[in-house]
């Protein structure tokens, strides 16, 4: 079955104590994203990947940072969480045509104390 | 810069009623739309794309769109609603590049 899966599904954690969500997709997908979700605010894009070992910004990066070393992962890096992190985020990947859809995972809330 | 907004934050209709979901959008290029729905703890799955051709699109559970250039608008519309319709639907942009832009939401809540 194609699919994204992004691990935790829910986590708890304190300020400042670094964390990773993972995120891997099996269908051979040369493109993947991350976004928060927020109320009010849609989704909104944090960092994508064109393909391995090439990744770029998009419009809320601050306090997060990516990897792409395989194409299948696509893992989300918070060096030093804050409050204001406290969201939902999802993991996506396509085909490298823009033109096709995404498949997202299913979302990994995160609280930070 | 490329925009998507979505006119209604949330929807109540009753069950068997017809709804019009809308989102408009800016953009100097042209576009590709997509609709999602997101339904309660689970991620986006596409309902329907805009890419050319044919301005009136038909996706998945009877949904169906027209896009309407001269009114940079997208609206998501069903003739007929269920209680299971209920969940949260987004409008989504791409100009051909590596962003895709998405609307803020629509709560559908559908009522017996």
């Amino acid at each position: 079955e194609a699919q994204v899966t992004q691990n935790p599904r829910y986590l708890i954690t304190v300020t400042g104590k670094k964390l990773t969500v993972t995120c891997s997709q099996n269908m051979n997908h040369e493109y993947m994203s991350w976004y928060r979700q927020d109320p009010g605010l849609g989704l909104r894009q944090i960092y994508y990947s064109m393909n391995v070992e090439v990744t770029d910004k998009g419009d809320v990066p601050e306090g997060y940072k990516v990897s792409r070393k395989e194409k299948r992962n696509f893992p989300l890096i918070l060096e030093s969480p804050s409050p204001n992190q406290t969201s939902l985020y999802f993991c996506a990947s396509r085909t490298g045509q823009s033109n096709q859809p995404q498949h997202f995972g299913d979302g990994t809330r995160l609280s930070i104390l | 810069a490329q925009s998507v907004t979505q006119l209604d934050s949330q929807v109540p209709v009753f069950e068997e009623a017809p709804v019009e979901l809308r989102c408009n959008y800016s953009s100097s290029v042209s576009v590709y739309l997509f609709w999602y729905v997101q339904y309660p703890n689970q991620g986006l799955q596409l309902l329907l794309k805009y890419l050319s051709g044919s301005t009136l699109v038909k996706g998945i559970n009877g949904f169906e769109a027209e896009f309407n250039k001269s009114q940079t608008s997208f609206h998501l519309r069903k003739p007929s609603v269920h209680i299971s319709d209920t969940a949260e639907y987004f409008c989504a942009l791409n100009t051909g590049g590596f962003k895709t832009i998405f609307g803020a939401g629509t709560r559908l809540f559908v009522k017996a």
